[in-house]
């Protein structure tokens, strides 16, 4: 079945330093979604990338998608303490369906 | 808005026994799904439902059960509940077009013993 993997599983990083997690699935997604659970919390919605190629930016965060539609990324420069928890990439199960397939995640602490 | 509502936060329950989970959302959502959460795992679709009267199964549906008679309620029903079944679970709703974002409730922490 289709598979969305996500490395590495886990991150610890110093305050200031920078953090990348990446999402590589199986067969090509209509688009990927990222999501950052806090320590305790639910899930929240960051953003979606539906375009081939396409680069976002939330001020420290940079969401990328691949060429080929089949991986993503996210970058944070200059981790702040706030930017702890785990990080999910998304992608639907079918072409353009809400039925969604969640990466492992990435669990990012930071040493202040 | 209340947003997504999960009832309860917590549950310990013995093998065998039966329980429902109750999710509520307050959008008029039509797309919700349940999750189970578990270490290492991420996020593993249960049940999904596209609207009132329609369910399918996710994943990992066995020993779970889901209906859905209205627009805002999407209970879950474990019917003879197994330590495996140990995890937090997550309901929640999406936007009907896109981005398709999903809404998450708060969870509820099952353990079973």
């Amino acid at each position: 079945g289709q598979q969305v993997m996500q490395i590495p599983q886990y991150q610890h990083v110093q305050e200031g330093e920078d953090f990348t997690t990446y999402c590589n699935s199986s067969t090509t997604l209509s688009n990927i979604q990222w999501y950052k659970q806090r320590p305790g919390g639910h899930p929240v919605f960051l953003i979606q990338l539906v375009k081939s190629g396409e680069v976002k930016k939330q001020k420290r965060l940079t969401f990328q998608f691949g060429e080929a539609k089949k991986n993503s990324s996210l970058h944070i420069t200059a981790t702040q303490t706030t930017d702890v928890g785990t990080y999910f990439c998304a992608g639907p199960f079918i072409q353009g369906a809400q039925k969604l397939v969640f990466g492992q995640g990435t669990r990012l602490t930071i040493n202040p | 808005n209340a947003g997504v509502t999960q009832t309860p936060k917590f549950q310990v329950l013995k093998t065998g026994q039966s329980m429902t989970l109750q999710c509520a959302q307050d959008m008029n959502h039509e797309y919700m799904s349940w999750y189970r959460q578990d270490p290492g795992m991420g996020l593993r679709l249960i049940h999904y439902s596209v609207g009132a009267g329609i369910t399918d199964q996710g994943e990992v549906p066995n020993g779970y059960n889901v209906s859905r008679s209205t627009t805002e309620d999407f209970p879950l029903r474990l019917l003879s509940a197994a330590p495996s079944q140990t995890s937090v679970y997550f309901c929640a709703s999406s936007t009907p077009g896109p981005p398709y974002e999903q809404y998450f409730g708060p969870g509820t922490r099952l353990t079973v013993t």
